[in-house]
């Protein structure tokens, strides 16, 4: 069975400055899918980054990119410049075939001004 | 495009009672997931839908529980003889196309609380 580790429960970093999340997982499988999701306080959650696991080049979508060392089964996400609005609850998501997700037990992250 | 919304926002029940709860989903997603998700836990997966197809329950997913996606569109979630351990938040969630790198869009959830 598929597990997804989040070994940060909380973290904080001050505004501007660039913080990683790390994510591990395990899996037997070859071809599968990682995502990272962004769950603000009462908000619903919304998908910051994935990253198929065929590809070697690390995703990027603006400030957030990722390192994905599908080896290690390490998938980290690294906020640069970060905002305010960046505070929220991170999830990490493993996905295969089966389509459902296998969410890690988040990092609470808090930015601070 | 709305996204996809949730009701209940907010249940508040006494054990033994039946609730049901309602997902509607991005109108052209044919997948939709059902999630629960606990006090400082990540969510965990329940079922899904492919159209009006419940294709997969997950073990978590006790008699109790039935969910239904009529005609391929909205979703109900009903949980019968309510306990405790039920109180949680109920995630659903939708997806376009048979991809797995289709990312899936969450609704806002139900909170449900069972005193």
């Amino acid at each position: 069975a598929q597990t997804v580790t989040q070994s940060q429960p909380e973290m904080s970093v001050q505004e501007a400055e660039t913080v990683t999340l790390s994510c591990t997982y395990d899996t037997s499988e070859n071809n599968y899918y990682l995502f990272w999701y962004k769950q603000p306080p009462s908000r619903q959650m919304i998908l910051v980054i994935r990253q198929e696991a065929y590809k070697q080049q690390n995703a990027t979508e603006n400030r957030f990119s990722v390192n994905f060392q599908k080896a290690a089964k390490s998938f980290s996400l690294k906020i640069s410049d970060s905002q305010l609005g960046d505070t929220a609850m991170y999830f990490c998501a493993f996905r295969s075939g089966t389509y459902k997700y296998i969410f890690g037990t988040g990092t609470r992250l808090k930015v601070l001004a | 495009d709305t996204g996809v919304s949730q009701d209940p926002r907010h249940k508040i029940t006494k054990r033994g009672q039946n609730v049901t709860f309602r997902c509607d989903p991005i109108s052209e997603h044919n997948r939709l997931y059902w999630y629960r998700q606990t006090l400082g836990q990540g969510p965990e997966f329940l079922t899904y839908f492919q159209n009006e197809a419940q294709l997969e329950k997950s073990r978590l997913l006790s008699d109790r529980f039935s969910a239904e996606r009529p005609k391929g569109s909205f979703s109900t979630l009903e949980i019968q003889r309510t306990e405790q351990g039920d109180s949680a938040m109920y995630l659903c969630a939708s997806s376009l196309g048979a991809y797995s790198y289709n990312e899936q869009f969450f609704g806002p959830g139900t909170r449900l609380t069972v005193l």
